[in-house]
């Protein structure tokens, strides 16, 4: 599996925005950018996931540079809520030799201020 | 629509006994995953299952730890004469699919 890499820890102030990296510089044509969370005591929860063109939803936005090597997970305006270590996870398609688990890594763990 | 169910939520067994922990998964998904979370540490992938079969269980440790997802009923993680190690949190997700795996609040073992 192609390996992610993110910051340790970041910090935000409450209702600005904050952009979360991910580098993926041997991620391959098939593979998906998924974005999950953990909050304090609870299960992952899926955010958001995209191949090649930006993504929005109700949570967040999803930036994916041109040439896929890196992504950018957008909360539009932090909530306190939003305080949990954000994990970017790559999966690929079955079909392509992907297989069903989801291989998490350390995740960046945000911070937002009051 | 209710979401991934475990349960208990807290278990707490002696060096030695059995651990049975339960989970329900979203009503219409077939697919079900385990996976633990030791203190400090990230999410492992420990088994995947079907209705009535193990598809993945590459995560699984060899020895004590099982598991099932019969026809009827929920799947069931067993691990058999816990020890301290096996202290951690044990999450379910299910997906419909093979699609995005939404999961459970999870289980906290604490062995004594």
């Amino acid at each position: 599996d192609a390996k992610t890499t993110q910051p340790n820890s970041m910090e935000s102030n409450e209702e600005e925005p904050v952009h979360l990296p991910c580098n993926h510089s041997t991620i391959s044509g098939t593979d998906y950018i998924h974005w999950y969370r953990q909050l304090p005591s609870q299960g992952p929860e899926y955010v958001i996931h995209g191949l090649t063109s930006n993504v929005n939803n109700r949570m967040a936005s999803l930036a994916i540079a041109e040439d896929r090597k890196s992504s950018t997970l957008i909360l539009h305006r932090a909530t306190l809520r939003d305080a949990a270590v954000y994990y970017c996870i790559l999966r690929r398609p079955i079909t392509q030799g992907g297989s069903e688990k989801l291989v998490f890594g350390k995740g960046t763990k945000l911070t937002v201020n009051p | 629509n209710a979401g991934v169910m475990q349960n208990p939520r807290h278990l707490v067994r002696r060096r030695g006994q059995e651990a049975r922990l339960r989970c329900s998964p979203m009503k219409g998904h077939s697919h079900v995953y385990w996976y633990r979370q030791l203190p400090e540490e990230g999410l492992k992938f420990m088994v995947y299952l079907q209705k009535e079969n193990i598809i993945d269980e590459s995560g699984m440790p060899k020895e004590r730890f099982s598991a099932e997802f019969p026809k009827e009923g929920p799947s069931i993680l067993r691990i058999q004469q816990v020890v301290r190690g096996d202290s951690a949190a044990y999450f379910c997700a299910s997906s419909p699919l093979r699609d995005t795996q939404y999961f459970g609040p999870g289980t906290r073992l604490t062995v004594l």
